[in-house]
């Protein structure tokens, strides 16, 4: 099946530092990938769909220029937490559309970013 | 506007008994559904889906999840769970026909398997 990374599994980082989570599709190319944030015990809350080559797509509420996304290659995609706060500590999962699957999109194992 | 409804938010089973997880779901348009398992600290591994055809939809580890068009419901359920189902599971919704459409998730629901 379809396998998706992210690197790295954990960061604890300084308050006012910038953090740098990649998304990988192993075995396929995928045109489009998702970055979404997941608070304990909630739901995953759709923060941006990244587009390979084009400017990514944030949903209502979130800060463009705090989380910046770079989907640079039909695998890769990068979420970059600028001057990241205690607030951004987070579970971050990316997911991947694999186009030969009928809207499916395959998720990647999660980041852990805490801020001090 | 898509909207996930995941009706229990824990539920707890004895080992080997059958379970539902139920999830209803509300669209103007059709869609995909699709069911997502997540176990603690990790991403989340599809179970199963539901695209057209079959509304009996079989997935991974013995789950299989009914569509149902007039209730707009996508029930999970297994015949006998294991404590390793242990784990959150969410219900998700697409609109269907639209590549790369965006995923609406429902709040999840505990499964808690007690041996």
């Amino acid at each position: 099946g379809a396998v998706v990374s992210q690197h790295p599994s954990w960061v604890i980082c300084k308050s006012g530092t910038s953090v740098k989570i990649e998304c990988r599709s192993l075995d396929f190319q995928a045109t489009t990938m998702f970055w979404y944030r997941q608070f304990p015990k909630q739901s995953l809350m759709l923060m941006a769909t990244s587009n390979e080559g084009s400017k990514a797509t944030y949903e209502q509420g979130v800060e463009k220029d705090k989380f910046l996304i770079n989907h640079a290659s039909l695998t890769l995609s990068t979420l970059t937490v600028t001057s990241a706060h205690p607030e951004d500590s987070s579970f971050y999962i990316c997911s991947a559309l694999d186009p030969l699957s009928t809207d499916t999109q395959y998720f990647g194992p999660g980041t852990r970013l805490t801020v001090l | 506007a898509q909207s996930v409804t995941q009706l229990d938010s824990q539920v707890p089973v004895f080992e080997e008994a059958p379970v539902e997880l139920r999830c209803n779901y509300s669209s103007s348009v059709s869609v995909y559904l699709f069911w997502y398992v997540q176990y603690p600290n990790q991403g989340l591994q599809l179970l199963l889906k539901y695209l057209s055809g079959s509304t009996l939809v079989k997935g991974i580890n013995g789950f299989e999840a009914e569509f149902n068009k007039s209730q707009t419901s996508f029930h999970l359920r297994k015949p006998s769970v294991h404590i390793s189902d242990t784990a959150e599971y969410f219900c998700a919704v697409s609109e269907g026909g639209t590549s790369g459409s965006r995923l609406t998730f429902g709040e999840g629901t505990q499964l808690t398997v007690n041996p």
